[in-house]
C-alpha cells in the first residue's frame, strides 16, 4: 500500500541554523501539506501547496518557513532560522487527484529538537 | 472561521466496554468530517471519514460515527474495545474548496484498561 515517508525521523539543531524536513507523497497525489504538532497540543496546518505554488498558509507560516517540491517526487519544508519555539512534531500529509475526496494521508512526521 | 472541540482529554475505560469520543465542530459551510489515530510514536492514520450520504461511517476495526448536522457532532463511538485500541483520537473538519486544509480538534487519549 502506497504511503507517505518522511526524513529524517528526528533532527537537532541550533537556534539560528537552517533545517530542511523531507517529504516523499503518495506518487499521484496532487495535494500536499505541511503540520506541525507541539508537544501535548493539537495539530496544526502550516501551508498547503497545488500545482507548484502555494494555495494556502496560516499565520505560522512566516517568512522563515519556506516549501519546495524540487522534482516529481520529494516535497521540502525549510526553516531558514530556526528558534526554540519551532521545536515540534512536522507532518507531511498528501491528497489524492479526485476533488470531492478530502481524506489526506499523513506521513510518520520528524521530530525537529531546537537547542 | 471553522474550529473543532473535543470534550474530553483523556477517557479511560475498561476493556470490552462501551466508549465514546465526542467531537463539536463550527463552520459557516458543509464541511468534510474525520476521525485520525494516533498510536505512540507513530504518524496520523485515517480512521473513518464522513464525506457525504449516510451519516453513519464505520471503519474496518469496529469503531463508528455519527454526523448529526443539527447539532454540530461528529462522535465516535466503539461498542467494545480492546488494549490495543489505546491511542490518541483526533476529530478534524474541512471545508474543502481549493485547499482542503484539516483543522483538528485538540485530541482525546483513549486508555484502556485490561
Amino acid at each position: 500500500e502506497p504511503e507517505v515517508t518522511q526524513t529524517p525521523s528526528h533532527q537537532v539543531t541550533q537556534m539560528g541554523q537552517e533545517v530542511i524536513l523531507r517529504c516523499v507523497p503518495i506518487s499521484n497525489h496532487l495535494y500536499f501539506y505541511w503540520y506541525r504538532q507541539i508537544l501535548g497540543q493539537k495539530v496544526e496546518f502550516l501551508v498547503s501547496f497545488y500545482n507548484n505554488e502555494i494555495s494556502e498558509k496560516s499565520e505560522i507560516f512566516d517568512d522563515q518557513f519556506s516549501v519546495e517540491r524540487p522534482d516529481g517526487s520529494n516535497f521540502t519544508l525549510k526553516i531558514r532560522s530556526t528558534k526554540l519555539e519551532d521545536s515540534a512534531m512536522y507532518f507531511c500529509a498528501s491528497r489524492g487527484q479526485v476533488v470531492s475526496s478530502y481524506e489526506q494521508y499523513f506521513g510518520p512526521g520528524t521530530r525537529l529538537t531546537v537547542t | 472561521a471553522q474550529s473543532v472541540t473535543q470534550l474530553d482529554s483523556q477517557v479511560p475505560v475498561f476493556e470490552e466496554a462501551p466508549v465514546e469520543l465526542r467531537c463539536n465542530y463550527s463552520s459557516s459551510v458543509s464541511v468534510y468530517l474525520f476521525w485520525y489515530v494516533q498510536y505512540p510514536n507513530q504518524g496520523l492514520q485515517l480512521l473513518l471519514k464522513y464525506l457525504s450520504g449516510s451519516t453513519l461511517v464505520e471503519s474496518i476495526n469496529g469503531f463508528e460515527a455519527e454526523f448529526n448536522k443539527s447539532q454540530t457532532s461528529f462522535h465516535l463511538r466503539k461498542p467494545s474495545v480492546h488494549i490495543s485500541d489505546t491511542a490518541e483520537y483526533f476529530c478534524a473538519v474541512s471545508e474543502g474548496g481549493n485547499t482542503g486544509k484539516l483543522i483538528f480538534g485538540q485530541g482525546t487519549t483513549l486508555q484502556v484498561k485490561p
